[in-house]
């Protein structure tokens, strides 16, 4: 099994649209998580960070579930802008430096 | 204020020969990371140094692989011989830790061909 995992994707939906990307991870002591985005031939920026309590950031929600090890992002009001690949990470290290990046989910927001 | 400096941008070579990718990170920042990416294998940590010290390098994929952190600006990662394989977008990120909560900035990456 893979350290972590996300919906294979591609998701092509309609500008306003609500989308939600799962994530699921293996490694119980992982203690950070993030969801980066990245543009085609681009380098990965952070989108936002993971907390337990979850969090909003505008149109962008994260949640965490520790018990379950998922992740999820949500887009509200899909703009065309937010057409990217979204990748999952969580950190296994005791540093929490040690970032695996999952596969990634590529969006396409269509007009 | 510049980001990660990545150079060169671009690099084809030949099997066989050595290449050199290098990397500037943001200034003030005390960690330092290789990641490779591929079609197939997505984003891999390779090595990571923290005050030019490397602390995890068990994402090198073999002996042909070398990084060196020589001073708070600047590392290499060098590849001798290359091969075909080794074809990838190399980036070189940055960090600085600050509590529990950091975010690692990335260089616009080098793009290698290995033909």
């Amino acid at each position: 099994r893979k350290e972590v995992e996300q919906d294979p994707g591609p998701f092509n939906v309609p500008e306003g649209a609500t989308v939600a990307f799962n994530c699921t991870y293996s490694n119980s002591a992982s203690q950070s998580f993030f969801w980066y985005r990245q543009d085609c031939r681009k380098e990965p920026k952070l989108l936002m960070s993971v907390y337990s309590s979850g969090n909003e950031d505008g149109r962008f929600t994260a949640q965490l579930n520790r018990a379950s090890q998922y992740i999820s992002l949500l887009i509200r009001d899909s703009k065309l802008s937010d057409s990217a690949t979204y990748l999952c990470v969580v950190t296994v290290d005791n540093y929490g430096q040690n970032f695996v990046f999952g596969p990634g989910t590529r969006l396409s927001v269509l007009p | 204020d510049a980001g990660v400096i990545q150079s060169p941008r671009h690099e084809v070579t030949e099997m066989g020969q050595e290449v050199t990718l290098r990397c500037k990170p943001i200034s003030g920042h005390d960690y330092l990371f290789w990641y490779r990416q591929t079609m197939m294998r997505g984003l891999e940590l390779l090595i990571y140094f923290n005050n030019n010290v490397p602390i995890d390098d068990s994402g090198m994929p073999e002996d042909r692989f070398s990084a060196k952190m020589p001073n708070a600006s600047f590392s290499t990662l060098k590849i001798q011989p290359s091969e075909p394989r080794d074809s990838a977008v190399y980036f070189c990120a940055s960090s600085l830790r600050q509590g529990v909560s950091y975010e690692q900035y990335f260089g616009p990456g080098t793009r290698l061909t290995v033909t």
